[in-house]
């Protein structure tokens, strides 16, 4: 596609709920990221991705994240038991391996009620 | 660890009235620094990178200055549509290594 597309635009979940977040990365970006951004922060790294492998997970706050990107195109971040305080903006990101300036999607507002 | 430290938090310009935002960073090594716009509900769109002290880049109203320590973002007599969050970010030089972010600084340009 012409760029990285995520979805839900929003999700609403229940405390405690498992949710799935969709990134679907620019064709032939071999490099995906995902980042979260809470209200008035920069984004913060959690996890990036070169071609299936995930090739640096430091930024997952716990076990309850994990990511997924079986055939190297479109990713999913898997949230269990979520909590009040996962809510945020998940935005992903994809590159040309060693290339500059990522290309953002608008991200997913996920909100734990 | 690295930094990255933006300020101010929020500015506000009444139209045409220039200014700078500053982006100071503390990295192991820069591979480059990196400016983004934000406009709201929306991703970070790119604008520049900077790879070297001295190095500047410029984009209709906008240019970007690197230094050792710091980057500013220039903005020349600005319009209401430059209204948006500005975020700067560093890169280390190993690798892939994921971008560092900044809070950014809260961009408002009134008519």
């Amino acid at each position: 596609g012409a760029g990285v597309s995520q979805t839900p635009s929003n999700k609403v979940t229940e405390k405690g709920k498992y949710v799935e977040l969709r990134c679907d990365p620019i064709s032939g970006h071999t490099a995906l990221y995902w980042y979260r951004q809470s209200l008035g922060q920069g984004p913060e790294f959690l996890i990036y991705f070169q071609g299936t492998g995930a090739a640096d997970d430091s930024g997952l706050p716990n076990d309850r994240f994990f990511a997924v990107r079986p055939e190297g195109s479109v990713s999913t971040l898997k949230i269990q038991r979520t909590e009040r305080g996962d809510s945020a903006v998940y935005l992903c990101a994809s590159s040309l391996q060693g290339s500059d300036g990522y290309t953002f999607g608008s991200g997913t507002r996920l909100t734990v009620v | 660890e690295d930094q990255v430290t933006q300020s101010p938090e929020a500015l506000r310009l009444q139209e045409g009235e220039s200014s700078s935002l500053n982006c100071s960073y503390t990295v192991s090594g820069l591979r480059g620094l990196f400016w983004y716009r934000q406009d709201p509900g929306k991703g970070p769109e790119f604008l520049f990178t900077l790879y070297s002290a001295g190095e500047e880049k410029e984009k209709e109203r906008l240019k970007a200055t690197l230094t050792k320590k710091e980057s500013f973002l220039h903005i020349t007599a600005p319009k209401p549509e430059d209204s948006a969050t500005y975020l700067c970010a560093v890169q280390a030089p190993s690798g892939n290594t994921p971008l560092v972010f900044g809070k950014g600084t809260r961009l408002s340009v009134i008519a």
